[in-house]
């Protein structure tokens, strides 16, 4: 089965200073890995994907990830963060068919 | 601007009392799928359909709950009795699956935020 490891619950981070959110996966096949934002009292919004082809994606917001499968690692970045940016972001491995395995988050703080 | 349209958006309700989430997918998406978010457990798959029909529901308590299509525009979650513990925001999310492994995107609704008292 797979499952989705964010090792930090809490980031907190200034305004303009770059951010990396980490993620770990377990899946048995070829991944297909998801990163998705959620703003208070809000839906989750998709930022970005990876299927395959080039390592590095690049998805909304600024916001770019990388997937190693040596490292079984999906790490979400943007180099300079605005205040916009805090909310809770969840790293998530597609199964067939839609079905996704989220981790448990990262919430970010920004600080002026 | 197509979305995922949930209702109610909030909802307080007494233990004991029947409850009734809806959930509007996408147009043309066939997959449907209900999360419960909670600080404990997080994103927590309860249900999913394809084309109407159930895929799994093995995430979801089945003595108190349960998950419908009547329609391709209506999804349905009901927890009858309800309980302090099923306090959460539950969230519907549609996709267009065909059943590739690529076809893996979920859009998400807005979420009922459920609190049990």
């Amino acid at each position: 089965a797979q499952s989705v490891t964010q090792p930090d619950i809490h980031i907190t981070v200034s305004e303009g200073a770059s951010l990396e959110l980490r993620c770990n996966y377990s899946y048995g096949a070829t991944p297909y890995l998801f990163w998705y934002v959620q703003s208070p009292g809000q839906g989750l919004q998709l930022l970005l994907k990876y299927f395959s082809g080039d390592t590095l994606v690049q998805g909304i917001k600024g916001f770019e990830a990388e997937f190693k499968r040596s490292q079984s690692s999906f790490n979400l970045r943007k180099p300079s963060v605005h205040w916009s940016d805090a909310a809770e972001y969840f790293c998530a491995v597609g199964a067939g068919g839609n079905k996704l395995t989220f981790g448990g988050g990262t919430r970010v703080l920004v600080k002026p | 601007d197509a979305r995922v349209t949930q209702t109610p958006r909030h909802k307080v309700t007494e233990m004991g009392q029947e409850v009734t989430m809806r959930c509007q997918p996408i147009l043309g998406h066939n997959t449907v799928f209900w999360y419960r978010q909670t600080m404990m457990q997080g994103l927590e798959l309860l249900a999913y359909f394809r084309n109407r029909a159930p895929l799994d529901d093995s995430g979801m308590p089945k003595d108190r709950f349960s998950a419908e299509m009547p329609d391709a525009t209506l999804a349905t979650l009901k927890i009858q009795p309800s309980e302090p513990r099923d306090s959460a925001v539950y969230f519907c999310a549609s996709g267009s699956g065909t059943g590739s492994l690529r076809d893996t995107e979920a859009f998400f609704g807005q979420g009922t935020r459920l609190t049990v008292v």
